[in-house]
């Protein structure tokens, strides 16, 4: 178990569709964010929140829309998502954000595997 | 911005052997970290090693950091199957303390 924990595990929607991905942290974390991994490339930082205010957003499209009611639960809400927003998406927290100095390390989600048909 | 490169993309090696894979990267750094990736599953953290540090070593994983390659080599001393995963390499940037990813080596162990 990660301590992270992410719903639901895959997720199948029509571009036209509006849903929600959910992640919880266990840990007492501070700092939560979202990836985007594709296949083959770099996981790409998409938020960070940082005691619950969003403090980077990654240049990423209005259709993905993070919220963060407490330090705890981070959502990605979904619509009119396009084919190439296919990919997995993982919820990650940290004890401290990671412009901190003393970094310190990141505990992921099994993430949601998302297609859009 | 992706900021480490891992080298190779793909290893393939025999149950007992050692694998070894390397990550370069471009600008300064605070800190360097590995995560392994099982197939369908999240990033787990590895092991972190401060730029200030030449060697950490944690199980049977073995990280060596040389800052003035700019460079990076994870050891796995007597692999099992359950090696079989995906590795990266993340740096956190001394100019903006961000972390970046690499693309990754995907580790195969035969038994």
């Amino acid at each position: 178990e990660t301590g992270v924990t992410q719903t639901p595990r895959h997720l199948v929607m029509g571009m036209t569709n509006k849903k929600s991905l959910k992640c919880e942290q266990h840990l007492g974390h501070n700092a939560m964010y979202w990836y985007k991994q594709s296949a083959k490339k770099p996981l790409e930082l998409m938020f960070v929140y940082n005691f619950k205010e969003q403090t980077e957003n990654n240049s990423v499209p209005s259709r993905f829309s993070p919220e963060c009611p407490n330090s705890s639960h981070l959502f990605l809400h979904l619509h009119t998502l396009q084919p190439e927003d296919s990919a997995l998406y993982l919820c990650a927290s940290s004890q401290r954000p990671d412009y901190s100095f003393m970094n310190s390390p990141l505990h992921f989600g099994n993430g949601t595997r998302l297609t859009v048909t | 911005s992706q900021q480490g490169e891992e080298d190779p993309q793909a290893l393939s090696i025999q149950e007992g052997e050692n694998a070894t894979m390397n990550c370069s990267y471009k600008t300064s750094i605070n800190n360097l970290q590995w995560y392994r990736q099982n197939s369908g599953r999240g990033l787990v953290h590895l092991i972190l090693i401060r730029s200030n540090e030449r060697e950490k070593h944690s199980g049977r994983l073995r990280v060596t950091l040389d800052t003035s390659k700019k460079s990076s080599s994870l050891l796995i001393t007597a692999s099992r199957a359950a090696d079989t995963a995906s590795y990266f390499c993340a740096t956190v940037s001394l100019n903006d303390y961000k972390l970046s990813f690499g693309a990754g080596t995907t580790v195969t162990v035969r038994a």
